[in-house]
C-alpha cells in the first residue's frame, strides 16, 4: 500500500491543453512538494506547500499552478501544456518541523507534450 | 546558496567490486545530506541521511557514506557492488529552509 500515490501515471497529450496532475499522501505528513525530472538536470522544484493555506513557489513554477486541496492532496496544473514540459513529475511529502528536511516521493507521473 | 555536485553521470563497476559515487556539497548553514536511489520506473527512495550525528552514515542494503567537512564531501560507497544495485543515484541538501536541492544524478551500470 502506497503512502504517496500519484495518478495518472503516465500521459499523453497535446501542446496548449490544460492537464492537472494529481497527489495523495496517507502519511499524514504537512508538506508537500511538486517536482520535475528531466535527464542530465536531476530534480527540479515547482512549488512547495507547507500547510493547505501556505503554498510557495519553487525554482521554475512559470507554466504551472497548484492547488491543496487538503491535508493529504496536491494538485500540479499545466494551465497551457507545451512541448518541453514533457518529463517525469514527482510529488513528494515530508513532516513539519526544524532541523533535516526526508522528503518521501511518489512513484511519478510521466507526461509527454506533442 | 546550498548545492551538492555530483561527479560523473555514469559510473560503471563489474559485479562484486567496489562501488564510489561522488557528491561535494555547498551550504552557508551546517548541511543535512541525503542519498537518493531511484530504481527504472520507480520513484526516489531513501538509501541514507547525514543530520550531524556520526560522521559515517550507513544506509540500506549496505551502501554507506562518510560526511567530511574540511572536503565538502559526502561520497557513497558500497564494498561489493550487485546487479540489483544498477540504479540512478542522487546526492541532496537541505537548504536550511526544508528544502532539498538535488544533484543531477549519477547512473550506476553493473556489469557481470
Amino acid at each position: 500500500d502506497a503512502d504517496v500515490t500519484q495518478t495518472p501515471r503516465n500521459r499523453i497529450t497535446k501542446t496548449g491543453k490544460r492537464i492537472m496532475l494529481e497527489c495523495s499522501q496517507t502519511k499524514g505528513h504537512d508538506r508537500m512538494y511538486w517536482y520535475r525530472q528531466d535527464p542530465g538536470l536531476g530534480l527540479r522544484l515547482i512549488y512547495y506547500s507547507f500547510d493547505v493555506k501556505d503554498i510557495n513557489k519553487g525554482e521554475i513554477s512559470d507554466g504551472y499552478s497548484v492547488s491543496r486541496q487538503a491535508q493529504a492532496k496536491f494538485s500540479l496544473s499545466l494551465e497551457s501544456a507545451i512541448p518541453n514540459q514533457t518529463a517525469l513529475y514527482f510529488c513528494a511529502t515530508s513532516v513539519e518541523g526544524p532541523g533535516y528536511n526526508e522528503q518521501f516521493f511518489g512513484p511519478g507521473t510521466r507526461l509527454t507534450v506533442l | 546558496a546550498q548545492s551538492v555536485t555530483q561527479l560523473g553521470s555514469h559510473v560503471s563497476v563489474s559485479e562484486g567490486a567496489l562501488v564510489l559515487l561522488r557528491c561535494n556539497y555547498s551550504s552557508s548553514v551546517p548541511p543535512y545530506l541525503f542519498w537518493y536511489v531511484q530504481y527504472p520506473n520507480q520513484g526516489l527512495q531513501l538509501l541514507l541521511k547525514y543530520t550531524s550525528a556520526a560522521t559515517l552514515v550507513k544506509g540500506i542494503n549496505d551502501f554507506e557514506a562518510e560526511f567530511k567537512k574540511s572536503e565538502t564531501s559526502f561520497h557513497l560507497t558500497k564494498p561489493s557492488a550487485h546487479m540489483s544495485d544498477a540504479a540512478e543515484y542522487f546526492c541532496a541538501v537541505n537548504t536550511g529552509f526544508q528544502k532539498l536541492v538535488f544533484g543531477t544524478g549519477t547512473r550506476l551500470l553493473v556489469s557481470p
